[in-house]
Formats: structure tokens, C-alpha cells, sequence
């Protein structure tokens, strides 16, 4: 069964300074992978998704992913914060299934940016 | 273009009351889904419709129904609260994923926060 897993509950970083957000997946497969960004009160937003190809993955609003299969890994990255950034990203883990894209969610990282 | 849109934003009800929670998308998409996002859980799936006229279950459908009206609506009904029941439900779209690079993202709405007392 596939599953995702992002280790960090809760960062916390300075205004300017770089972030990674952690990713692990499992899946028996080459995977879809992807990354989401909630605000307060908000839905999701897809950030930037992997499906083949170069494993290093732009995405919008600045961000950047890279995909390590020998680490099973999808790490989202950015290399200056910026207050607005704040948020809850869920990194998920989807094969097609029919017509029906099955994704698994991680359990969401919560971004805080200090000044 | 409004994307997705869900009513209401908030709800109250007491264990036993039922309501049904409204989504409509205006992208043309095929395929709609119903999650439940629960604190440290992730999203979870509750139901999902293919295409207009299929509903099929998620991960944890039990308690709950849903209706693919026509393509651009979803509804999801709660026919009997329960407090295990209070979460927040986001409703999503996609095209159907026959096209590959094309189908595989999810557009969400804003969402329904639901207490169930």
C-alpha cells in the first residue's frame, strides 16, 4: 500500500532564510508525486507535482522539489522565505487506478516565519 | 471562473440531525472527490465519482452518502451526525486521468467546517 510520511509537525523559520520540507513516500512503483499548500481557512493548492523526467521539479510561488529514489524521498524546498509562506504543506503520493486517481495525503508540515 | 465551490462554509448540527454539503466545479472536470481533514490525519477520502452518473467509496465512506447531480455538482449527505463526524470537508476536481501529464491534479474549495455537538 503506498504511503506518505513528513516527519516535521511544526517549523519554524526567520524571513530570508532557506527551507526544506521532508517527504518520504512508499510505493511500489514509479510514483506521482506531489506538493500542496493550505492557508488558513483555505483549500489546497497544488505547488508543483512529479511525474517522470528531470527529478529536480519547479513549481509556482518559488518553490522547488526534488525527486531521490534510492532515498524514497520528495523534498520541497526554497531557498528565501517569505512571511506570506506561511502555511500547511501536505506532500501526497498518487498512482492512476482507472479513472480514479487514488492519492494518499502526508499528514501536513506547519510553516511558521518569524521575522 | 469560480473553480470550486463549496456551501456552506460553516455548520452546527446536533448528533442524529442530517444535511448534505453542496460542491460544484466549473472547470468541466470529470472526475470529483470528497475528503475529510482531520488534525495530524492528512486528508483522508471519503467518496469519489469518476465521471457523471459513478460514486465509489474512499477510505472512510461510512456514515455518509453522495450524489453526482450532473457533472458539475457533487453533494455529500450525512444522514445521521455523530460527533465523530466533526471535521472540516473539502471537495475537489480533476479532468479524468485518460491524458497523462494532463488529469493528475486535484483543485480544491475552500472547504465546510462542520461542529457536530
Amino acid at each position: 500500500a503506498q504511503s506518505v510520511t513528513q516527519p516535521d509537525i511544526h517549523i519554524t523559520v526567520s524571513e530570508g532564510a532557506s527551507l526544506e520540507l521532508r517527504c518520504n513516500y512508499s510505493y511500489g512503483a514509479t510514483p506521482y508525486l506531489f506538493w500542496y499548500v493550505q492557508s488558513p481557512g483555505q483549500g489546497l493548492q497544488l505547488l508543483l507535482k512529479y511525474f517522470s523526467g528531470d527529478t529536480l521539479v519547479q513549481g509556482i510561488k518559488g518553490f522547488e522539489a526534488e525527486f531521490k529514489r534510492s532515498q524514497s524521498s520528495f523534498n520541497l524546498r526554497k531557498p528565501s522565505v517569505h512571511w506570506s509562506d506561511a502555511a500547511e504543506y501536505f506532500c501526497a503520493v498518487g498512482p492512476f487506478s482507472g479513472g480514479y486517481q487514488k492519492v494518499t495525503f502526508g499528514t501536513g508540515t506547519k510553516l511558521q516565519v518569524i521575522p | 471562473n469560480a473553480g470550486v465551490t463549496q456551501t456552506p462554509k460553516f455548520q452546527v448540527l446536533k448528533t442524529g440531525q442530517s444535511m448534505t454539503l453542496q460542491c460544484a466545479q466549473d472547470m468541466n472536470h470529470n472526475s470529483m472527490y470528497w475528503y475529510r481533514q482531520d488534525p495530524g490525519m492528512g486528508l483522508r477520502l471519503i467518496y469519489y465519482s469518476a465521471s457523471e452518473g459513478t460514486t465509489d467509496k474512499g477510505e472512510v465512506p461510512n456514515g455518509y452518502n453522495v450524489s453526482r447531480l450532473n457533472k458539475r455538482e457533487f453533494s455529500l449527505r450525512l444522514e445521521s451526525a455523530a460527533p465523530s463526524q466533526t471535521s472540516v470537508y473539502f471537495c475537489a476536481s480533476s479532468e479524468a486521468p485518460t491524458l497523462a501529464g494532463k488529469g493528475e491534479t486535484q483543485y480544491f474549495g475552500p472547504g465546510t467546517r462542520l461542529l457536530v455537538l
